[in-house]
């Protein structure tokens, strides 16, 4: 299927240190997105990267995406015991019926006081 | 704007009953998402409408499964008859025109079910 994979399911760290989490996919993207739920809570977006970038920042965010192996990672520089939540890439793609969203797995990330 | 408003938050039924879930777009925008979340299949897309026209309902589970959207605010997700494997988290989310993962979706708060 094209659902992105993300790895590592869970990772938990101190405050203060980065967090980074990677997504994988299978086929051709038009763009690639992050989000963040809180437990309990809807999804919040976070960044969009296209299929022509490389990197983007928001913030403590740095998101890369290679599209020659297919995978994109998210670092949260910093971390805060508030950035504790699961953190999902979605990728958009287009195939030969129209086209699609789709997000993976998730990460669930905790950060320890 | 108040976002993307679901209702209601909570819903608890008992099988065989009718369940309508309720969305209220963010205004302007043209493109609505309906997901389902489980903890075995994770964010599951169930249907989408790009001004208020169904495009691709192949996420719907079954024929117990139908959504409209009537009007450019307002959409309806209805189950009937329910079955306690139907209980999740369902959300509704929306986009600007050109959203189709073009832009970031909006979530709402989701609506939580539970059939017995």
């Amino acid at each position: 299927s094209q659902q992105g994979e993300e790895d590592p399911q869970a990772l938990s760290i101190q405050e203060g240190e980065n967090a980074t989490m990677n997504c994988s996919y299978k086929t051709s993207i038009n763009n690639l997105q992050w989000y963040r739920q809180n437990s309990g809570r809807g999804l919040v977006h976070l960044i969009l990267i296209r299929s022509n970038e490389r990197e983007k920042h928001s913030g403590r965010l740095r998101v890369t995406l290679d599209t020659s192996k297919k995978s994109s990672s998210l670092l949260i520089t910093a971390s805060r015991a508030a950035d504790t939540a699961s953190y999902f890439c979605a990728t958009a793609y287009t195939h030969n019926y129209g086209q699609n969203f789709v997000f993976g797995p998730g990460t669930r990330l905790s950060v320890l006081p | 704007d108040a976002g993307v408003i679901q209702s209601p938050r909570h819903e608890v039924t008992e099988m065989g009953q009718e369940v309508t879930l309720r969305c209220k777009p963010i205004s302007g925008h043209n493109s609505l998402f309906w997901y389902r979340q489980t903890m075995m299949r994770g964010l599951e897309l169930l249907i989408y409408f790009n001004n208020n026209v169904p495009i691709d309902d192949s996420g719907m589970p079954e024929d117990r499964f139908s959504a409209k959207m009537p009007n450019a605010s307002f959409s309806t997700l209805k189950i009937q008859p329910s079955e306690p494997r139907d209980s999740a988290v369902y959300f509704c989310a929306s986009s600007p025109p050109t959203g189709f993962g073009g832009y970031g979706y909006t979530f709402g708060s989701g609506t939580r079910l539970t059939v017995v």
